[in-house]
């Protein structure tokens, strides 16, 4: 069985300022990781994904985010924040041998204010 | 590239009408996934398919709902009767086969039921 937990249903950071959405998952066989965002009145976009080898990964829009197997964490970063950048962001995790069905977070809504 | 493509954008009826909704994958991919989205719940799987046939239906949340894929390239979701509580996006996304690779989502349907 397969968990994400995303820490903070609300992240509010200033221009200019660090992004750090967190999360942390649970998974009984090697992950693979997503970070997806959502604009409003649209779908889930991919910005990033964790597969095998480097454990940072980069991203679209500046994002990156790094795969910590003794933290079991996932979390995303973003060294400037934008005010594009506010939106939802949602985490997820599938297995090796659990075919391709996705198990998503919560969401974490990143607001940025001037 | 043309991506996910759903039908229609927006859609409101009357409690007891029937609905249908349409998704079609991006070509080649042979996951299909429909999902339901609402503040209180988040976002929930319904089903999924794998070269057309259903593989879990779990998330599917009583009788009301069907889902069908006759070929690759076409899939509805159906309600019938409809009920105020199944207002929410519905999104569908597809992907290729493997747990490494992301699934690509339509932009949803924003159903109200009246």
């Amino acid at each position: 069985a397969q968990s994400v937990t995303q820490l903070g249903s609300h992240v509010s950071v200033s221009e200019g300022a660090l992004v750090l959405l967190r999360c942390n998952y649970s998974s009984s066989v090697p992950p693979y990781l997503f970070w997806y965002v959502q604009y409003p009145n649209q779908g889930l976009q991919l910005l990033l994904k964790y597969t095998t080898g480097a454990t940072l990964v980069k991203g679209i829009n500046g994002f990156e985010a790094e795969f910590k197997k003794s933290e079991t964490s996932f979390h995303l970063t973003k060294p400037s924040a934008h005010m594009s950048d506010a939106a939802e962001y949602f985490c997820a995790v599938s297995g090796a041998g659990g075919g391709n069905k996705l198990t998503f977070g919560t969401g974490t809504q990143l607001k940025v204010e001037l | 590239d043309a991506g996910v493509i759903q039908s229609p954008r927006h859609e409101v009826t009357e409690m007891g009408q029937e609905v249908t909704l349409r998704c079609k994958p991006i070509s080649g991919h042979n996951s299909l996934f429909w999902y339901r989205q609402t503040m209180m719940r988040g976002l929930e799987l319904l089903i999924y398919f794998n070269n057309n046939v259903p593989i879990d239906d779990s998330g599917m949340p009583e009788d009301r709902f069907s889902a069908k894929m006759p070929n690759a390239s076409f899939s509805t979701l159906k309600i019938q009767p409809s009920e105020p509580r199944d207002s929410a996006v519905y999104f569908c996304a597809s992907s290729t086969a493997g747990g490494n690779q992301p699934q690509h989502f339509g932009d949803g349907t924003r159903l109200s039921i009246l």
